[in-house]
């Protein structure tokens, strides 16, 4: 089965930082784009930021570029997210996202959709 | 940035009944689309993605169709368990983006 669990929300003062993790199980992380995901209370989805299976591209949303840096750990099968400077709008639940892929030879790609989901983590910037 | 409009915002329904939802994408994004159901306190679930693929396990019931910046899914004989919500996302290019949602309510 595969399970991501996050961890590492709570309360942080504007300016704060904070970092999420993301534990997965279940399947090969090392053969998977992986994205963070949040969702504003009561409002829409927010794609953040990805990274590539072996961490060496990143992409990310304008209003967290240079703020926010996503990293993973494949050999602990863990997906990061450094939250610095961090501001009221960024109040949200984070989810950690596997994006779903195909391979073809050794080589695996992503369709930059979500196939499967933590539960989710709740950051609240507030004073 | 690719906007993805979708309509209504909320729509009522009985049992039974099918339901038509659109995603309208600012330029065009060939059948770059995903489908989302999401359930209150739930992560989202995928549905439906290259616009038309159903996702495995996902029942027949639901179906997707389009291509370029006009998009539906569509959702027959309701079943109580598919009132919630849904949003549409983008695959096309960075930044991925989703529509605002459509919520779907029983009437």
């Amino acid at each position: 089965e595969v399970l991501l669990v996050e961890s590492g929300g709570g309360l942080v003062q504007p300016g704060g930082s904070l970092r999420l993790s993301c534990a997965v199980s279940g399947f090969s992380f090392k053969f998977y784009w992986m994205s963070w995901v949040r969702q504003a209370p009561g409002k829409g989805l927010e794609w953040v930021a990805n990274i590539k299976q072996d961490g060496s591209e990143e992409n990310y949303v304008d209003s967290v570029e240079g703020r926010f840096t996503i990293s993973r750990d494949n050999t602990k099968g863990s997906l990061y997210l450094q939250m610095d400077r961090l501001r009221a709008e960024d109040t949200a639940v984070y989810y950690c996202a596997r994006e779903d892929s195909f391979c073809s030879g050794n080589n695996c790609y992503s369709r930059k959709f979500f196939d499967s989901w933590g539960q989710g983590t709740l950051v609240t910037v507030s004073s | 940035d690719i906007q993805l409009t979708q309509s209504p915002s909320s729509v009522s329904a009985s049992v039974g009944d099918t339901v038509t939802i659109t995603c309208r994408a600012s330029q065009g994004i060939s059948n770059w689309l995903a489908w989302y159901q999401q359930s209150p306190g739930k992560p989202p679930k995928v549905l439906i993605y290259d616009a038309s693929t159903l996702q495995r396990g996902v029942p027949s019931r639901f179906s997707g169709s389009g291509f370029g910046t006009d998009f539906t899914l569509t959702i027959s004989s309701l079943q109580p368990e598919d009132f919630t919500t849904y949003f549409c996302q983008q695959s096309n290019s960075f930044p991925l983006t989703f529509g605002q949602g459509t919520k779907l309510e029983i009437k």
